[in-house]
């Protein structure tokens, strides 16, 4: 089936270290998956911190950037700089069309943890 | 303008009990999603309108989940029986559009059944 795989479940960085997040998805329903990371800040609901429709393509947002990478199934956040703000639990995501229903899928998140 | 509005924000019953949760979406959209997202794991679709009509519930247990959107507005996601498993936080979103749509979230109910 369709999912989505986030291996850490927390993540701690050192303020102005860099960051990655991994996450791989399998798309087997689903013929054009989007990509999504969403971000739930203490406190706040889940957001969408950014979105790549297209194989091969980057998207950022807040200094954060994911490329959407086909050949290797993954969608992996990245930010070169992090700050203590950025403490989150983070959410890999696709969605598409599967037997004529949209579909979002998440993956079970990752708690990241920036120490001042 | 407003976002999406739940409310309860908390609830805490015995198993057994009902309860109801109550969904305000952002006004014009046209696409209301109710997830279940249980501690530790991300969020799972239950059920989606696209103005009043479900068009996938597939994912909601429909022996004790019942969701109704009979306006095309509002949406309220009730629990005959709840048991323990049902511990989770409910979350509603919403979109323009059908799911194609960008889905802006509301700050969820969490449900603990004792």
């Amino acid at each position: 089936g369709d999912s989505v795989t986030q291996t850490e479940g927390q993540v701690t960085v050192s303020e102005s270290k860099s960051l990655i997040i991994n996450c791989t998805y399998s798309a087997t329903s689903i013929a054009y998956p989007n990509l999504f990371w969403y971000v739930r800040y203490p406190g706040e609901g889940l957001q969408l911190l950014l979105k790549v429709i297209t194989a091969g393509q980057k998207g950022s947002s807040r200094g954060f950037e994911a490329t959407y990478n086909k050949e290797t199934t993954s969608f992996h956040l990245q930010k070169a700089s992090v700050q203590e703000s950025d403490s989150a639990v983070y959410y890999c995501a696709l969605s598409g069309t599967s037997s004529g229903s949209w579909q979002l899928i998440f993956g079970s998140g990752t708690q990241l943890t920036v120490m001042p | 303008e407003a976002g999406v509005t739940q409310s309860p924000r908390y609830a805490v019953l015995q198993e057994g009990q009902a309860v109801s949760f109550w969904c305000d979406p952002i006004s014009g959209h046209d696409t209301l999603y109710w997830y279940q997202q249980p501690r530790d794991q991300g969020p799972q679709l239950l059920v989606y309108f696209r103005d009043e009509a479900v068009i996938d519930n597939s994912q909601l247990p429909s022996d004790r989940f019942s969701a109704v959107r009979p306006k095309g507005t509002n949406s309220t996601l009730k629990i005959q029986s709840a048991k323990q498993g049902d511990t989770a936080t409910y979350l509603c979103a919403s979109s323009y559009g059908g799911g194609a749509g960008e889905q802006y979230f509301g700050p969820g109910t969490r449900l603990t059944v004792l």
